[in-house]
């Protein structure tokens, strides 16, 4: 699976948009973008996934770059109950990847200030 | 839905001590893991499971033993506590969809002196 690279952390004002990215630069055709987070000391928690097409659901947006080298999470107004760890994966998206696990490195430590 | 539940939430344990960790899952998937998560670092994958009565190894396998006598639940094994077990443990599972996404369970905090 391809690795990825992100900021060691990020602050942003509560309200406003966390604009969160990720490189990704050895990514293959066949592979998701996945994004997690981890509140402090809790299972991390499925935040969005996606392909080609941008996505966009309850919890956030989804940017992937056209050469899908990079993509952006966004969190269009953040609130302090999204201070956490953000990890942004890439996995196969093959059928028989059962046995691949999710590569969590250290992610970005984001944290929403008041 | 509970989802994916572990237990005990928290244990210490005595250099030597054996113990068991259940994840249970109520979603009806085929696929369970087991990561562990050391202070500041991602997570590991120990092993993993592709259904009930399968099992395999991760990246970081040793000193670990799993079942999954029930397809609801994934036991792992410490026959042996060592300190450098001392780490929080994740469960997850993922269905049999195309989608890779796996849910994770709340962790157990794991102490060994």
């Amino acid at each position: 699976d391809a690795k990825t690279t992100q900021p060691t952390s990020m602050d942003c004002a509560e309200g406003r948009a966390a604009n969160l990215p990720c490189n990704h630069s050895t990514i293959s055709g066949n592979e998701y973008v996945y994004w997690y987070r981890q509140i402090h000391s809790q299972g991390p928690q499925y935040i969005i996934h996606g392909l080609k097409n941008n996505e966009t659901n309850e919890m956030a947006s989804l940017i992937i770059t056209e050469d899908r080298k990079s993509s952006t999470l966004i969190l269009p107004h953040a609130t302090l109950r999204d201070t956490a760890v953000y990890y942004c994966i890439v996995i196969s998206r093959r059928r028989d990847n059962y046995g691949q696990n999710f590569v969590f490195g250290p992610g970005t430590r984001l944290s929403v200030l008041p | 839905n509970a989802g994916v539940t572990q237990t005990p939430k928290f244990r210490v344990l005595k250099t030597g001590q054996s113990m068991t960790l259940l994840c249970a899952q109520d979603m009806n998937h085929e696929y369970m893991y087991w990561y562990r998560q050391d202070p500041g670092m991602g997570l590991r994958l120990i092993h993993y499971s592709v259904g009930e009565g399968t099992t395999a190894k991760g990246e970081v396998p040793d000193g670990y033993n799993v079942s999954r006598l029930k397809k609801q639940n994934f036991l792992l094994g410490l026959e042996s506590a060592a300190p450098s077990q001392t780490s929080v443990y994740f469960c997850a599972s993922r269905g049999t969809s195309g989608r890779q996404t796996q849910y994770f369970g709340p962790g157990t905090r794991l102490l060994v002196l």
